[in-house]
Parts: structure tokens; sequence; C-alpha cells
């Protein structure tokens, strides 16, 4: 079946750094891939998506391209501020699964002042 | 954006006892409804998908009878944690797919956290 693996968390680093997030996935056909985050103590808000190989999705600074040939999907932002510390999900959507998402575990990103 | 709510966003409720949350798309209607459930510091599980006027569907290893939804309209969904246990606190979030859109985005609601003691 489908899956998504992205890397461990806690990924602890200071304001104005280099972040990224690994994000792998194993899936059939073609699937729609997605970065959802959640803030503490909310709900899952989409952050970004791309749906075909090669699309870069891009949201608040933080970017991710679609690769099919390396089948991963990293999270990228290239200055965190204090108001990114959350947690990032990586998640693809192949139709044939009927539109259900497969998540990763989540990774817990605190950026500290 | 798609807003989706759900009620109540925490419950605390005795062993035994049934509790109902909802789930409604505010601004948008809405076909298909998931339930997940999230364990403290773990990513989502799915545990249901619901479509408007028919029955839900469960994942593998999920009870449809301590879990009974009900998606009786285009913009409700409710799940029902019937004799609630200390093992079923969690938290619990939905999702709504836009019909009109019919795009590749989920919407979730905020989530609920339902303690059983």
């Amino acid at each position: 079946g489908d899956s998504v693996t992205q890397m461990e968390g806690p990924v602890t680093l200071s304001e104005e750094a280099f972040l990224t997030i690994n994000c792998t996935y194993t899936a059939t056909g073609y699937p729609s891939l997605f970065w959802y985050v959640q803030y503490p103590g909310e709900g899952l808000q989409l952050l970004l998506k791309a749906t075909k190989a090669d699309d870069k999705g891009s949201n608040k600074g933080f970017e991710a391209t679609y690769r099919k040939e390396t089948t991963s999907f990293h999270l990228e932002k290239g200055s965190v501020q204090v108001s990114d510390s959350a947690v990032y999900f990586c998640a693809l959507r192949n139709k044939a699964a009927g539109n259900k998402l497969t998540f990763g575990g989540g990774t817990r990103v605190l950026v500290k002042p | 954006g798609a807003v989706v709510s759900q009620h109540p966003s925490w419950v605390i409720c005795k062993s035994g006892t049934s509790v109902k949350i909802e789930c409604r798309s505010l601004d948008f209607q809405a076909t298909t409804m998931f339930w997940y459930r999230q364990f403290p510091k773990q990513s989502l599980m799915l545990m249901a998908t619901s479509n408007e006027g028919s029955k839900a569907t469960y994942e593998q290893g999920v009870e449809k009878d301590k879990f009974l939804i009900n998606h009786a309209s285009l913009t409700l969904s409710t799940l029902t944690v019937t004799s609630a246990h200390p093992e079923d606190s969690s938290f619990y979030i939905c999702s709504a797919f836009d019909r009109i859109t019919s795009t590749d985005t989920q919407y979730f609601g905020p989530g609920t956290r339902l303690t059983v003691l």
C-alpha cells in the first residue's frame, strides 16, 4: 500500500536558519503530494501542495518540489522564524485509494530566538 | 478559504457514557468527510470515510459499533463515541472535501480533544 516516510524530529533551529524536512513516498500511479502544518493547540492547515512531477508548491516562504525520480517531496525554508515552530506532516493522495490521505509520522520543529 | 468547524473543541466524560462530536463545513458543501484520530506526538490515523446520505466506510481495526458516524447533510457529519473508555481518550479530527471545486485539498477541522475519566 501507499506510505509516506519523513524525518523524525524534533528539529531544533535558531531563528533565520535554513530548514529542510525530508519526505519520501511509496505509491502506485501518480499521487498528489501535500505538506500540512499543525501549530500548537490547533488543527492541520494545508501549507502547500503539488499535483504532478516537477511541480513546485510554495507558501509562506516554504517550498517543496515533486520529484518523481526520487519519490521525494522535501520541504525547505530559507530563513525560519519562531512562529514556524509547529509539527509538519507530509502526505499523499492517491486517486486509486479513493481520496484518502496517507500521512507521514510528522516532524516537530522548534525555532529558538 | 474553506472552513471546517468542530464542536466541542474539548470534552471530558465519565467512562461508559457516549459523546457526540460534530463536524461542519461552514462555507462549502462536502460530499465526503473523513474522521481521524491522533495520539499524542503521533501522526493521524484515518478512522472512517463519511459520505453524505450513505453508510460510512471504516478502516480496518476500527469498530463501527463503537464509533458511529452519521453524515446527514452536505455540511454536517457526526462521530459518536459510544460507551467511552479511557483508552478512547484522544484527539479526533475531521476533514472535508469541497464538492464544488473538487480539488485535491482536504480542509481540516481544529480537532476535538476527548478525555474519558
